[in-house]
């Protein structure tokens, strides 16, 4: 059963048209993550929700936004999107580690990924 | 600033031979490693991870090693199958708060000839 579901697995969209990509996780995880991969390179951060606290990566490009409304969803809006953001984009989930001190790691749950193409 | 590299971007092995594929790590206080597979068109799939008290650990035909002095990690994978071909990634895991976040490699594609 998939425990972290992302929606559309493809999408296609303008360049410059608003688009915004979804996920959800039945694993009730209260920290979510947005990575972007480029063809042929690693996934990278672009930032994180630790329960409703929005966490943005230093060198994440304004363009991109995020909204958690409730645990088990969280949006990923690109606001005007060129062609340069045409990439994979990966949804992670993972329980958070507050409290429990250095040392303690708890898996990160991927997404298959959605897939956008800028025209 | 701080990174995870690999050092081959490709590998070919012919299916049931061992392969071995590389990982250098330049932050010398991270304390968590993971390897990742990803076949095409799918997200990362946690294979095993090490913790930096260790220099290794096994698994079901994989084994990570680690060598702190050089940064240095390595993925094994014993009598390899058709199905072991896919992307393979390790990362360094960062903490912020309660959040992990991952750095990753480059990544390197193993190929599996049968």
């Amino acid at each position: 059963d998939a425990m972290v579901i992302q929606n559309p697995r493809y999408q296609v969209t303008q360049f410059g048209k608003p688009v915004t990509l979804s996920c959800s996780q039945t694993l009730n995880h209260n920290v979510m993550y947005w990575y972007q991969q480029k063809s042929s390179q690693a996934p990278k951060l672009l930032f994180h929700y630790y329960d409703k606290d929005f966490n943005n990566e230093a060198d994440t490009p304004d363009n991109f936004q995020s909204r958690r409304p409730n645990t088990s969803f969280c949006f990923l809006d690109i606001r005007s999107p060129g062609l340069g953001d045409a990439a994979m984009y990966l949804c992670a989930t993972s329980r958070g580690t507050s409290g429990r001190g250095r040392g303690s790691y708890n898996e990160q749950f991927f997404g298959p990924g959605t897939r956008l193409t800028v025209l | 600033g701080e990174s995870v590299g690999l050092h081959l971007p490709t590998l070919s092995v012919q299916e049931g031979d061992n392969s071995i594929i590389n990982c250098a790590y330049s932050n010398s206080a991270s304390d968590y490693f993971i390897w990742y597979k990803q076949e095409s068109g799918k997200g990362p799939q946690f294979i095993i991870d090490i913790r930096s008290n260790m220099d290794k650990r096994q698994g079901q035909r994989v084994t990570v090693l680690l060598n702190k002095t050089v940064k240095h990690l390595s993925l094994q994978i014993a009598a390899t199958q058709p199905g072991d071909s896919a992307v393979y990634f390790c990362a360094e895991m960062n903490r912020q708060g309660g959040a992990q976040k991952l750095v990753f490699g480059q990544g390197t594609r193993l190929t599996i000839n049968p």
